[in-house]
């Protein structure tokens, strides 16, 4: 069955340092990749994707993730948290491009990411 | 662009009860879906629509009804409500075009409470 892993219900962070969360996924061909986050009482909001090419993506924020596909992982990342970086953090995957039609995600359970000063 | 707008924000329910969640988007996306987000559950697919007139069941669809009569709406329906579903609601949609990147855009959700 295709599906996402985030191993970390939550992670503690001190600020100013650096910061990982991470996701690995099992799907089938070359998967579509992203991250998005969550802040409190608001929906999800994109932060970085993967679709091909170079493995380490930026994306807003300061944010940036890499894939490793030998590992299956797509790992978030950040050299320096803010206290303000704390919220939920998704990671989500689209199957099979050729096969799948209109960008159906699947998603990983999210990670809490507490930051703090 | 208001993006992806969801109404209500929040509604109670009793038991055995029906309602809509409204769910509008004026990017022109042709994909469109609605998902349930439960604690330490993410976020599971309940119907999704690649345009008008096509719907089809996503991961959890039992219990809900959807139809897509236009691009711009897609409406969630709740036939007979549940206690097991109090959940937060959220609408996402998308391009859908070969070639596209596919992130979706959600919208501020629904907070539903069926007692």
């Amino acid at each position: 069955a295709q599906s996402v892993a985030q191993p970390e219900d939550q992670v503690n962070v001190a600020e100013g340092n650096p910061l990982t969360v991470k996701c690995t996924y099992s799907v089938s061909g070359n998967p579509y990749l992203f991250w998005y986050v969550q802040y409190p009482n608001r929906g999800l909001q994109f932060l970085l994707k993967y679709i091909t090419g170079d493995n380490l993506v930026k994306g807003s924020y300061g944010f940036e993730a890499e894939f490793n596909k030998s590992q299956t992982s797509f790992h978030l990342k950040k050299p320096s948290a803010l206290v303000s970086d704390s919220a939920l953090y998704f990671c989500a995957v689209r199957p099979s491009p050729f096969y799948n039609q209109g960008g159906k995600l699947i998603f990983g359970q999210g990670t809490e990411l507490s930051v703090k000063p | 662009n208001a993006g992806v707008t969801q109404t209500p924000k929040f509604q109670v329910l009793k038991t055995g009860q029906s309602m809509t969640l409204q769910c509008a988007q004026d990017m022109n996306h042709e994909y469109m879906s609605w998902y349930r987000q439960d604690p330490g559950m993410g976020l599971r697919l309940i119907h999704y629509s690649v345009g008008a007139g096509i719907t089809d069941q996503g991961e959890v669809p039992n219990g809900y009804n959807v139809s897509r009569s236009t691009t711009e709406d897609f409406p969630l329906r709740l036939l007979s409500a549940a206690p097991s579903q109090t959940s937060v609601y959220f609408c996402a949609s998308s391009y859908a075009r070969t070639g596209d990147s596919y992130e979706q855009y959600f919208g501020p959700g629904t907070r539903l409470t069926v007692t």
